[in-house]
């Protein structure tokens, strides 16, 4: 089973207005991190934004907000504003605590990706 | 944030030769690097976990013969494609481990083409 899931695979969005990118995950851990990155054609992996599950408040960073509904296990990434530079591909990533019995090394497990395209 | 250094950035290979890439943690000392492959359109996929001093585990399905991982110090770490064939064609991109409140910091990637 898929434990990060981003549901869309494009986006349009207009220049300056606002644009939200889904991503649901799946875990059974209690202690985990989501992140989401941005991938422009470069292929480098820019770090957008961090919420830790037991952050009560949702992260924000500039432009970029986190809407994090534990109980729905959504993590949507909020773009405020968009520019001309937001037009990458968007993937959303999870975290869980590493163990010594198997299963997560501390790495990031990514879902497939949204591309955005953002329109002048 | 941490800063990694990744080289080359861009190989072409002839199928049936050995491509070495390099990833340097600059300013910290990494005990664990992450490596991943992306595949065109795809997401990025772990392979392979290595650890300063001791050996590299694999994830099911990557072949720890062709893939050789060296971590021999806490600053590089570095993957071998060996014997590359076409299917091996991919974008390769480390990522040093760090503490889980920081955004995990990437290599500029390595964008390997097999002819």
């Amino acid at each position: 089973a898929q434990k990060i899931t981003q549901t869309q695979p494009g986006m349009f969005v207009q220049e300056k207005e606002a644009v939200t990118l889904d991503c649901t995950y799946d875990t059974s851990d209690q202690s985990y991190g989501l992140f989401w990155y941005k991938q422009p054609s470069s292929g480098e992996m820019i770090f957008l934004i961090y919420q830790g599950s037991y952050d009560e408040q949702n992260a924000t960073e500039g432009r970029y907000s986190l809407n994090f509904q534990k109980a729905r296990k959504s993590a949507n990434l909020v773009i405020s504003a968009s520019q001309l530079g937001d037009s990458a591909m968007y993937f959303c990533a999870m975290r869980e605590i590493p163990n010594l019995y198997g299963g997560s090394q501390g790495n990031l497990i990514f879902g497939k990706g949204t591309k955005l395209s953002v329109k002048p | 944030g941490a800063v990694v250094s990744q080289h080359p950035s861009r190989v072409i290979c002839k199928s049936g030769t050995s491509v070495k890439i390099e990833c340097r943690s600059l300013d910290f000392q990494a005990t664990t690097m992450f490596w991943y492959r992306q595949f065109p359109k795809q997401s990025l996929m772990l392979m392979a976990t290595s650890n300063e001093g001791s050996k590299a585990t694999y994830e099911q399905g990557v072949e720890k013969d062709k893939f050789l991982i060296n971590h021999a110090s806490l600053t590089l770490s570095t993957l071998t494609v060996t014997s590359a064939h076409p299917e091996d064609s991919s974008f390769y991109i480390c990522s040093p481990d760090r503490d889980g409140n920081y955004g995990y910091t990437f290599g500029s990637g390595t964008r390997l083409t097999v002819v």
